[in-house]
This record gives structure tokens, sequence and C-alpha cells, in this order.
């Protein structure tokens, strides 16, 4: 039962570094997302994708990006890391459909990112 | 920017109490989603509502789709320690995928 996996779990950068946070899901899901949450603000969307090569902005996507190769797989890529994105970032994926029970999302349990 | 309101930001009460909270916009919404987060753990899903005036239940948790699709609430009845958390609204809108969460309430339960 391994839903929505992210890795790393932990993960301190220096500035100007880049990474990739994983994501995939073991569910057949189209819809997937990247969410970042900081103290105060909720989860804000990054990016999202609704299936296999399409990929769209969200409300946050500067400094972030995502490519989707797969139904399984959604990776998010940080180019050059700043301060400013220390966060905890979660994966999600849902069936993708509105106003029925495919809009669930289901959720990764988080990779928490230091920016020094 | 945020476009739901969720309030209130953080409660603090003695177990055994009933807890309500609640989400407001200014757009209408076609679902309305309700998620509990643990201490380093992602959201889960308590409730989700489809229809206008849904009223659904789970438990101790009941949660409504407000009439107006602008507004949603979740009640806890009989609070107990582990209902400790930060508890999320989320709401999508017509003709998109993409759900839009609220800032949080963050319940603490002394026992």
């Amino acid at each position: 039962n391994a839903g929505v996996t992210q890795t790393p779990k932990f993960q301190v950068l220096k500035t100007g570094q880049s990474m990739t946070l994983q994501c995939a899901q073991d569910m057949n899901h189209e819809y997937m997302s990247w969410y970042r949450q900081d103290p105060g603000m909720g989860l804000r969307l990054i990016h999202y994708s609704v299936g296999a090569g399409i990929t769209d902005q969200g409300e946050v996507p500067n400094g972030y990006n995502v490519s989707r190769s797969t139904t399984e797989d959604f990776p998010l890529r940080l180019l050059s890391a700043a301060p400013s994105q220390t966060s905890v970032y979660f994966c999600a994926s849902s069936r993708g459909s509105q106003g029925s029970i495919g809009t669930e999302a289901f959720f990764g349990q988080g990779t928490r990112l230091t920016v020094v | 920017g945020q476009q739901l309101n969720q309030s209130p930001q953080s409660m603090f009460i003695q177990e055994g109490e009933d807890v309500s909270m609640n989400c407001t916009s200014s757009s209408i919404f076609n679902t309305w989603l309700w998620y509990k987060q643990d201490p380093g753990e992602g959201p889960v899903l308590l409730i989700a509502l489809y229809k206008a005036g849904e009223l659904t239940s789970n438990g101790r948790l009941t949660a409504q789709f407000g009439i107006t699709r602008k507004d949603s609430f979740l009640n806890i009845s009989a609070s107990i320690p582990s209902d400790v958390g930060i508890y999320f609204c989320a709401g999508q809108k017509d003709s998109s995928y993409k759900l839009i969460f609220g800032s949080g309430t963050r319940l603490l339960v002394r026992p």
C-alpha cells in the first residue's frame, strides 16, 4: 500500500545548488501536483500535471521546474536553491475529475528542505 | 494569493468540548474537502462534499457544504487528545482540477 512516495524526507542545500525532489504514485492517478507548506500560509500550489506529458504552473512556480514523462512519476526540480525556498514540500495525486470522488487528493509524507 | 479564508487560526480547547471551524470564499466552489495533518505527516482526507447543502458525517466529525457554494464548516464533537493537529479546508472550482487550500486551523486539546 505505497500510495504517494516522496524522497528524500529531509534535505539541506547550499544557496545556488540544484536538486530534484522525487514523487511517485502507484494508484494510476492522472492528476499530480506539488505544494509547498510554510507556517501560517497553508498549502500553495507550485506546479501540477493532468497527465503524462502535460504540466502547468500553479500559484508559486518561480524557481521550480517539473516534467511528467510517465503517469507514475512527477519530479520537482529546484534550479538554483534560495533561502526563500526553505519549506516543506508535498506531492499529491488524484484521479483527476471535477465534483466527484476523483477530486480527492492523496498526499505523500513530505520533504523538509532547508536552504542555507 | 489565498482565495480561501479559514478560521479560526488556532484553538486550544478542553477534552470533551465541541469544535467548529469554517472556510469562506468570494468564489463559488463545486467541491469542498477537509483534511487533517498530524505533525511530520502529509494531510489526510477526512470528509468530501460535492453538493450545495450537503451534510456529511465521519464518526465525530460533521461537515457541511454551504448553500451559496462559497463556504463550508467542520464540526468535531466531544474532542479527544488525538484530535490534535492542523485542519485544512480545500476547494475545487468549476472547470478546474486544482485544489485551493485554506491556511489551516491548528487544534490543541487539553486533557
